[in-house]
């Protein structure tokens, strides 16, 4: 079976800071996906992927950028951290949509 | 647009109880979407528990069943009898084939079966 890892886990930063998540998946899916979670809400799409160097845009992409150079990997850059921002990132592949464990993200 | 509504954060339920976790879905589009449950256990990831393509249609996994009703709008997830091991959240989610498998997620519903 595959796997989806996000890195790193927990991501503490400054406001103004920019600051990059990682996922890796190793099922060879095409599509790829960001969504973010606040507390007490559902997950929202940032970006998505459906295939490598394609990028699109979600509901919530103002204030990140996406990077898909590998068909295995996609990453988010939150251009500019908020203060007191604090979210959980997760990372999906394929319509299926097969999660990986997620980046918790609190800003100082 | 599409949206899905929760309408509980927190169900609590005694062990071996039945239950039912509320979902509803609203779409502008004349096209019926396809109905989703996903489930979160305790330092798990995000996991598809059922989904649901064909509108009157049930889905079933895990001794949960859920019936998209278009109708109602609906799709309700239900339990005969709960086990403490099934304490997790519950994420309710909308979505369609022509958009590459993105969804629209309810809120989440916590489920707390005391033992």
């Amino acid at each position: 079976g595959g796997i989806i890892t996000q890195t790193p886990k927990f991501l503490i930063g400054q406001e103004g800071q920019k600051l990059t998540l990682k996922c890796q998946q190793n099922f060879n899916h095409d599509t790829m996906y960001w969504y973010r979670q606040d507390s007490g809400k559902g997950l929202r799409l940032i970006y998505y992927s459906i295939t490598e160097n394609d990028l699109q845009k979600g509901d919530l992409s103002e204030g990140y950028d996406a990077s898909r150079e590998k068909k295995s990997s996609f990453s988010l850059t939150v251009t500019s951290a908020q203060k007191n921002e604090m979210a959980v990132f997760l990372c999906a592949s394929s319509i299926e949509q097969y999660f990986g464990p997620g980046t918790r993200l609190t800003v100082l | 647009g599409d949206s899905v509504t929760q309408t509980e954060g927190q169900v609590t339920v005694s062990e071996s109880k039945s239950l039912i976790i509320n979902c509803t879905y609203s779409t502008t589009s004349i096209a019926y979407p396809n109905l989703f449950w996903y489930v979160r256990y305790p330092g798990e990831g995000l996991q598809l528990l059922l989904k649901v393509i064909t509108a009157g249609q049930k889905g079933s996994s895990r001794g949960f069943e859920a019936t998209y009703n278009k109708e109602t709008t609906s799709f309700h997830l239900q339990k005969a009898s709960v086990q403490e091991s099934d304490s997790a959240v519950y994420y309710c989610a909308l979505g369609r084939g022509s958009a590459l498998g993105r969804l629209h997620f309810g809120a989440g519903t916590q489920l707390i079966v005391i033992p």
